[in-house]
């Protein structure tokens, strides 16, 4: 069984564009996140919920906007796609402050 | 603030050779410190953690590390590296009560026949 999961794992989309990803875990962690990993490999965090309310958001533009409809999905909605948002998108979950598990990620990719 | 510096961006190996991956941090608090791999085209899997106790970690894979908090380091060791280890590494760390783990910027390992 998958612990982290996340959908889709492809995304290829025009500028402009508004699309989600999708972000499951069964591992009964209270803590989700989203990460994004750029061109060069680095990794940055972008939001954290803790229990469905968010406790971490990281100076990310206004169009990215995640929702939690429970502790175990956590997904990301961005709205008017640009070139720079092309990157590796990372979901994780975590027992309070314990080990982050990852998930596969979503390449997305702005065209 | 935490922050995470990987030594090497680099670090090719033959074989069977002995690894050491360089990771320096900065916390004013005290700190959890770990070490993931990303195998390409793959997310991230822990390879081992501190969090307090012994300042030797044996994590998975034979991997290890040193928590030294005088110098401020948590180097990543293997002592015969495998063809399979080819990855990027990432060291990460979390103060205190923080939620969020900041990390370094990956040090990729080759390992060459």
């Amino acid at each position: 069984d998958t612990a982290v999961s996340q959908t889709p794992k492809y995304l290829v989309t025009q500028m402009g564009n508004d699309k989600s990803i999708k972000c499951e875990q069964n591992l009964g962690h209270d803590t989700m996140y989203w990460y994004k990993q750029d061109s060069k490999k680095f990794l940055k965090i972008m939001f954290s919920y803790n229990n469905k309310e968010l406790i971490i958001n990281e100076t990310v533009p206004n169009r990215f906007s995640p929702k939690s409809p429970d502790k175990a999905h956590l997904n990301l909605h961005i709205n008017s796609l640009e070139l720079g948002d092309s990157a590796v998108y990372f979901c994780a979950s975590s027992q309070e402050t314990g080990s982050p598990y990852f998930g596969p990620g979503t390449r997305l990719t702005v065209t | 603030a935490q922050s995470v510096t990987q030594l090497d961006s680099q670090v090719p190996v033959f074989e069977e050779a002995p690894v050491e991956l360089r990771c320096n941090y900065s916390s004013s608090v005290s700190v959890y410190l770990f070490w993931y791999v990303q195998y390409p085209n793959q997310g991230l899997q822990l390879l081992l953690k501190y969090l307090s106790g012994s300042t030797l970690v044996k994590g998975i894979n034979g991997f290890e590390a040193e928590f030294n908090k005088s110098q401020t380091s948590f180097h990543l060791r293997k002592p015969s590296v495998h063809i399979s280890d080819t990855a990027e590494y990432f060291c990460a760390v979390r103060g205190g009560g923080a939620q969020k783990l900041v990390f370094g910027q990956g040090t990729r390992l080759t390992i060459n026949p």
